[in-house]
């Protein structure tokens, strides 16, 4: 089976302008969580999505949102980019039990690497 | 809020030796405990999940243990390879959420 795949790999932007990533999580998953990586850094949690709905939102101001679709592939949007957004962006997907937290294993993708100028 | 510290940032080996990487986190009450392994620029690989009531999980050369009133976590590597070499990350879940909060890592290079 396929795992977490990601779109882009790369991307450049220059400040201002908006972004769209995109992740298909493993077959069976219905959960999707993004992450933010700058360098030298742990990741930091930006959102989770379950069942189309939002399930978690980390400390990210409001440029940022996302959303899943019916198959469960998800979108992450940053408008009016700055510099600071240049980051490793990862998607996790796991079979996340409704009403608790996971006791399952995330799966992380292979990231989109994001600059901008 | 919930930190989570890994010592050291780095580390360095010769082939062959057996390694410990630590990790630490503040507030105990977590669901589970995620130690995964990242090669430059790329993803995160999942190498073992530690659940809460559990205290520690082998999966091959690696062996992680949990002390979860102590906050404290363990990875320990036997008989290291050059090709273990990359970034390891332990993480933390908590309630309500897949919200996992990461450590900074602890880069291990094995020396040939």
């Amino acid at each position: 089976d396929a795992g977490v795949t990601q779109s882009p790999t790369h991307l450049i932007k220059t400040r201002g302008q908006h972004v769209t990533l995109r992740c298909s999580p493993i077959s069976g998953h219905k959960s999707v969580s993004w992450y933010q990586q700058v360098l030298g850094q742990g990741p930091q949690f930006i959102f989770q999505y379950y069942e189309k709905e939002e399930r978690g939102r980390g400390n990210f101001p409001d440029r940022f949102s996302a959303r899943q679709f019916p198959n469960y592939s998800s979108e992450l949007n940053v408008n009016a980019l700055l510099l600071g957004d240049s980051a490793l962006y990862l998607c996790a997907s796991s079979l996340f039990a409704s009403g608790g937290a996971s006791r399952e294993t995330q799966y992380f993708g292979p990231g989109t690497r994001l600059l901008v100028l | 809020k919930q930190e989570v510290t890994q010592i050291p940032a780095a580390l360095s080996v010769p082939e062959g030796e057996n390694l410990v990487l630590n990790c630490s986190f503040t507030d105990s009450a977590i669901y589970n405990l995620q130690w995964f392994r990242q090669d430059p620029g790329k993803g995160l690989t999942s190498l073992l999940l530690i659940q809460s009531s559990q205290r520690e999980q082998t999966s091959g050369r690696l062996n992680a243990s949990l002390d979860k009133s102590s906050g404290r976590s363990t990875l320990y590597i036997a008989a290291s390879q050059p090709g273990d070499s990359a970034t390891y990350l332990c993480a933390v879940s908590q309630g309500g959420s897949e919200k996992l909060v990461f450590g900074k890592g602890t880069k291990l290079t094995v020396n040939p």
